[in-house]
């Protein structure tokens, strides 16, 4: 149980467009989902975090016009990129937490977005 | 500021030398702390969640523990399917349920 599907798990787009993310919770309900970036070698960085049917809250010094996060049921989450940068370029995690529970969450396998 | 601190960065071992990896922590008000691992390119897999100190998680290999201050993840005889990155966790009951990460152990077991 507790499965977070994500996908794509890779994806290359030129500079200027657009990169939509989308991360299911497969068997289980989710009214919270969290939205991550990992670079090399280094730990998960929160960009935001989502409640279903609300706007989402995001951490000091990410643009919310650029990283648009959607979280429209209970088990989907989206994440697009707009106007994408080679910065821009990095590892990206959601993970989702079942309503059943106060504090796990459980990850998905993540997206390797590459801007060139 | 929450802190969440892991030593050593790397840690290498002969295949079943045990050993423990540590997550020291300074937050106000504990609400839980969460071990996972995590294998290169691919997201985190959950291992443990701890609440109070003196609480002890086992899973195969692996056993969590859990003081006021820190945590430990000690591993028993590991095998070279053991090697990734241990990532520790915290969340507090002031930080809305958001979970701050410590940079992680990564380890690599040798046969």
């Amino acid at each position: 149980g507790a499965v977070v599907s994500q996908h794509p798990s890779r994806v290359i787009c030129k500079s200027g467009t657009s990169v939509k993310i989308e991360c299911r919770s497969l068997d289980f309900q989710a009214t919270t989902m969290f939205w991550y970036r990992q670079f090399p070698k280094q730990s998960l960085m929160l960009m935001a975090t989502s409640n279903e049917g609300s706007k989402a809250t995001y951490e000091q010094g990410v643009e919310k016009d650029k990283f648009l996060i959607n979280h429209a049921s209970l088990t989907l989450s989206t994440l697009t990129v707009t106007s994408a940068h080679p910065e821009d370029s990095s590892f990206y995690i959601c993970s989702a937490r079942p309503m059943s529970r106060a504090t796990e969450a459980f990850f998905g396998q993540g997206t390797r977005l590459t801007v060139v | 500021e929450d802190q969440v601190t892991q030593s050593p960065e790397a840690l290498r071992l002969q295949e079943g030398e045990s050993s423990s990896l540590n997550c020291s922590y300074t937050v106000s008000g504990l609400r839980g702390l969460f071990w996972y691992r995590q294998d290169p390119g691919k997201g985190p897999e959950f291992l443990f969640t701890l609440y109070s100190a003196g609480e002890e998680k086992e899973k195969e290999r692996l056993k969590a523990t859990l003081t006021k201050k820190e945590s430990f993840l000690h591993i028993t005889a590991p095998k070279p399917e053991d090697s990734a990155t241990y990532l520790c966790a915290v969340q507090t009951f002031t930080n809305a349920g958001k979970s701050t990460f410590g940079d992680g152990t990564t380890l690599t077991v040798k046969p």
